[in-house]
């Protein structure tokens, strides 16, 4: 089934270093989200992006709807430890449906 | 947060037998969905509904079927589970008056484990 390519797949990082991720497909997609997950719990909303080149960000995390529309980036900079989850980018390829396609997440690890 | 609840949180069964997973909103949203998540494979849609008895299959619905008899529920029964089966278990919602961009939230996850 469709999927989307998101890389990389972990990140190990000191902190206070900038963090930056990307996730990508061979298909245009009209909406980009992107999600946290922490262990034993549910993904959580962190930005939602709808328009191509659409930068929005969310305290120190920014995250950019490609101009292609086939691409979207997130960064965190000056990461914290609980930066550390994993980051699921996810999209919605017809504007209105319900339906998202999910990245295979990035796994971040921060090093005090 | 969503309102949302899953039960049980936690399940061990064996291979062959029926298991039920539960779903339950308190948030009123017309859409629900059933994820599975795997290492490697991210979240994976197995069925999900757009109103009380209204369901669709998602990418991976082989073994599964659902059930939405209220707008609070949605159930996901494993006929007989498998080995393959074994993952932790997404309900999701959305559908909230006035979000034009239809946000998902997720409930906490079912880890199941069929031996």
């Amino acid at each position: 089934g469709q999927q989307l390519n998101q890389s990389p797949q972990s990140m190990f990082i000191q902190e206070g270093e900038d963090v930056s991720m990307n996730c990508t497909s061979s298909s245009i997609f009209n909406t980009w989200l992107w999600y946290k997950q922490e262990p034993g719990e549910g993904p959580v909303l962190l930005i939602a992006l709808y328009k191509a080149g659409e930068l929005t960000s969310n305290g120190r995390l920014t995250a950019q709807f490609g101009i292609t529309r086939k691409d979207s980036f997130l960064n965190i900079s000056a990461s914290i430890p609980s930066d550390v989850g994993i980051y699921f980018c996810a999209g919605r390829r017809i504007q209105g449906a319900q339906k998202l396609v999910f990245g295979q997440g990035t796994r971040l690890t921060i090093n005090p | 947060d969503a309102g949302i609840t899953q039960s049980p949180r936690h399940k061990v069964t064996e291979t062959g037998t029926p298991v039920t997973l539960r779903c339950h909103q308190t948030e009123n949203h017309r859409y629900m969905y059933w994820y599975r998540q795997d290492p490697g494979h991210g979240l994976r849609l197995i069925h999900y509904s757009y109103g009380v008895k209204d369901t669709d299959k998602g990418e991976v619905s082989d073994g599964y079927s659902v059930s939405r008899s209220k707008t609070e529920d949605f159930l996901l029964t494993l006929e007989s589970a498998t080995s393959s089966q074994t993952s932790v278990y997404f309900c999701a919602i959305s559908g909230a008056s006035g979000d034009k961009g239809q946000t998902q939230y997720f409930g906490p996850g079912t880890r199941l484990l069929v031996l």
